[in-house]
């Protein structure tokens, strides 16, 4: 089984100053990990996925998210934030397996961008 | 194109009434997903579709819960007799699913479900 840890609930930052989303997960088998975002009265978007290579990986709007398999974490950051970054992020992993890949999330972090 | 879309976007309900909510996926995605999204917590796996079959139905959470894709595009989740606890935004996703199992999954917007 796998779960997912993000540990913190709500992070409040001001216009144009870094921020990371924390994420931490556990699993008994390999796994893919991602970022999605859910606006304001919006659907699920994904932000952006790790599956194989390089740990670094860079997603939409600026974000990257680095995969420390050591410290099983998947933390989310950005240099820079935008206002229209005002969003809940949620942190997914899925197991490997041959068809489907359903996605176990976390709790979600609330990001509120303040000017 | 249009993305996955699912209707009612609300729906209000007494205790102990059927309801059926519906999922549009995307054209040509022929993976479909169920999630459940209750208050302050994140989406959890309901059931999964390959096609018209149910692939994995592992987080359905009792049999009053139950899902239908009988033409392999539009789905159906019904849950009968339904309890306070079911209270929860509902949602779909889809996705490609060629024979990979890293396809990005497209999320609906949602069927908030209320029940009194």
């Amino acid at each position: 089984a796998q779960s997912v840890t993000q540990l913190d609930s709500q992070v409040p930052v001001f216009e144009e100053a870094p921020v990371e989303l924390r994420c931490n997960y556990s699993s008994s088998v390999s796994v893919y990990l991602f970022w999605y975002v859910q606006y304001p009265n919006q659907g699920l978007q994904l932000l952006l996925k790790y599956l194989s290579g390089s740990t670094l990986v860079k997603g939409i709007n600026g974000f990257e998210a680095e995969f420390n398999k050591s410290q099983t974490s998947f933390h989310l950051r950005k240099p820079s934030v935008h206002i229209s970054d005002t969003a809940e992020y949620f942190c997914a992993v899925s197991p490997l397996m041959e068809y489907g890949n359903k996605l176990v999330f976390g709790a979600g972090t609330i990001l509120r961008v303040k000017s | 194109g249009a993305g996955v879309s699912q209707t009612p976007s609300n729906k209000v309900t007494e205790k102990g009434k059927y309801v059926e909510l519906r999922c549009d996926p995307i054209s040509g995605h022929t993976a479909l997903y169920w999630y459940r999204q209750s208050l302050g917590q994140g989406p959890e796996f309901l059931i999964y579709f390959q096609g018209t079959g149910a692939a994995d139905d592992s987080g359905l959470p009792n049999d009053r819960f139950f899902a239908v894709r009988p033409e392999g595009s539009v789905s159906t989740l019904k849950i009968q007799r339904t309890e306070r606890g079911d209270s929860a935004v509902y949602l779909c996703a889809s996705s490609l699913s060629t024979g990979g199992y890293t396809d990005t999954q497209y999320f609906g917007p949602g069927t908030r479900l209320t029940v009194l």
